[in-house]
């Protein structure tokens, strides 16, 4: 059965950094591209970034890039969002996808003084 | 990079069929896309992929009632029997390969 479990939301405040991280289980997790996508109170889908199977290859949006950094370990099935210099509009749910398929339930981020 | 467009609301009577679409941006028709379906309040769920050709592949789990097809430049996801649990948003997503570009979503409305 495939899981897919981000963690490591919560309130911090406009200029400092969180870190989420993703368990991954149930499918072969070093074989698929993984991504990051968000979604801001009453808002819609928005991705934020990508990595290579391998974690050689990494596209970000260009609302992140320079401040939001996706990582993976494939040693141990999960893949990391090192979020820096936050603002308000990161506020947002933040999902963890396996390809197309595998979203994780989300972890809630929000950033307020 | 490529643009979707999406109508923002349908609505559709228990047990009827609804259609509803998802347009590809100019130089783009050619392109896949995804479809997801999210319930309220909870995460996205994977529906299916829709090439231009208008075969589609469904998820796993995905039921029979869900199809996609294809014109142009416009991908389409129909649910047929409409169920109670079908009221959701629906977004189609495309790709470049340096980037994933969502819809704005479609609310969709079981009457």
């Amino acid at each position: 059965q495939v899981q897919v479990v981000e963690s490591g939301g919560g309130v911090v405040q406009p200029g400092r950094s969180l870190r989420l991280s993703c368990a991954a289980s149930g499918f072969t997790f070093r074989n698929y591209e993984m991504h990051w996508v968000r979604q801001a109170p009453g808002k819609g889908l928005q991705w934020v970034a990508l990595i290579s199977y391998d974690g050689n290859t990494k596209y970000y949006a260009d609302s992140v890039r320079g401040r939001l950094t996706i990582s993976r370990d494939n040693s141990k099935n999960t893949l990391y969002l090192q979020m820096n210099s936050l603002r308000a509009e990161d506020t947002a749910v933040y999902y963890c996808r396996g390809g197309l398929d595998y979203w994780g339930q989300g972890t809630l981020v929000t950033v307020s003084s | 990079q490529p643009a979707l467009t999406q109508s923002s609301s349908a609505s559709a009577s228990l047990g009827s069929s609804v259609k509803f679409t998802c347009t590809l941006s100019s130089g783009h028709s050619t392109y896949i896309i995804a479809w997801h379906q999210q319930q309220p309040g909870k995460a996205p769920r994977y529906l299916m992929k829709v090439e231009y050709s208008g075969n589609y592949d469904k998820g796993s789990g995905v039921p029979d009632r869900f199809s996609g097809s294809s014109s142009g430049a416009d991908r389409y996801l129909t649910i047929s029997n409409v169920q109670s649990e079908d009221e959701a948003d629906y977004y189609c997503e495309t790709w470049d390969i340096n980037t994933r570009v969502f819809g704005t979503g479609t609310k969709v409305t079981v009457l």
